[in-house]
């Protein structure tokens, strides 16, 4: 089992619609959830932080976190297709100042 | 601008050689990183350092070495002992006790 897992994608959303992304980790002592946005050829931009369970809200992105079940998600509402790109979900090690990313989701997001 | 830079953004090396990836950020962080990332997959750390003058391998640190003799600065060099370097590489930084990692724009390194 890989220690931070996503759905490769393509995710395709039409504009307008709410994408829906999801990412799970194995590690029961972490405490931070990132989701980062990766446009092709470029590098991370973070995009959300996390660190309670429940809903957090930022504009059009709201992260979810359930830490008894392991998983967090980020919605995108109103996407458009400045959307389109991939989403790296990063959790942090119990152990360490450092970061576990998964391998990204990729969004396709269709006029 | 407050801010992580790295260059080069391409460097093309042929097989045999070392290189050097410069990353700098002036953003006060004492944390600085190196992530290896291949085509379509996530990042993977290689390196790590929490404080000037000390620094930890990551979870791919063969075939790498860095210094960290500034705060500022914290170059990677990719030595020909790693047998597949071509990939992106990507520099982050931290302030000390926090998780949020930012990162700089990258250098793309093709071996020919």
């Amino acid at each position: 089992q890989k220690e931070v897992e996503q759905n490769s994608g393509p995710l395709s959303v039409p504009e307008g619609a709410i994408a829906s992304l999801n990412c799970t980790y194995s590690d029961r002592g972490s405490q931070s959830f990132f989701w980062y946005r990766q446009y092709s050829g470029k590098s991370p931009e973070l995009i959300m932080s996390i660190y309670s369970n429940g809903d957090k809200e930022d504009g059009r992105f709201t992260a979810q976190l359930n830490k008894a079940s392991q998983y967090v998600s980020l919605l995108i509402r109103d996407s458009q297709p400045s959307d389109s790109a991939t989403y790296l979900c990063a959790v942090n090690r119990a152990a360490g100042n450092k970061l576990t990313f998964g391998g990204g989701t990729r969004v396709l997001v269709k006029p | 601008d407050g801010g992580i830079t790295q260059s080069p953004k391409y460097l093309f090396r042929k097989e045999g050689q070392n290189v050097t990836l410069s990353c700098e950020q002036n953003l006060n962080h004492d944390a600085m990183y190196w992530y290896r990332q291949d085509p379509g997959q996530g990042l993977r750390l290689i390196y790590y350092s929490q404080i000037v003058n000390d620094f930890q391998k990551g979870d791919i640190a063969e075939g790498y070495s860095v210094s960290r003799e500034k705060k500022e600065s914290f170059p990677l060099t990719v030595t020909s002992a790693q047998k597949n370097p071509t990939a992106f590489y990507l520099c982050a930084s931290s302030n000390r006790g926090q998780n949020e990692q930012f990162f700089g724009p990258g250098t793309r390194l093709t071996v020919l």
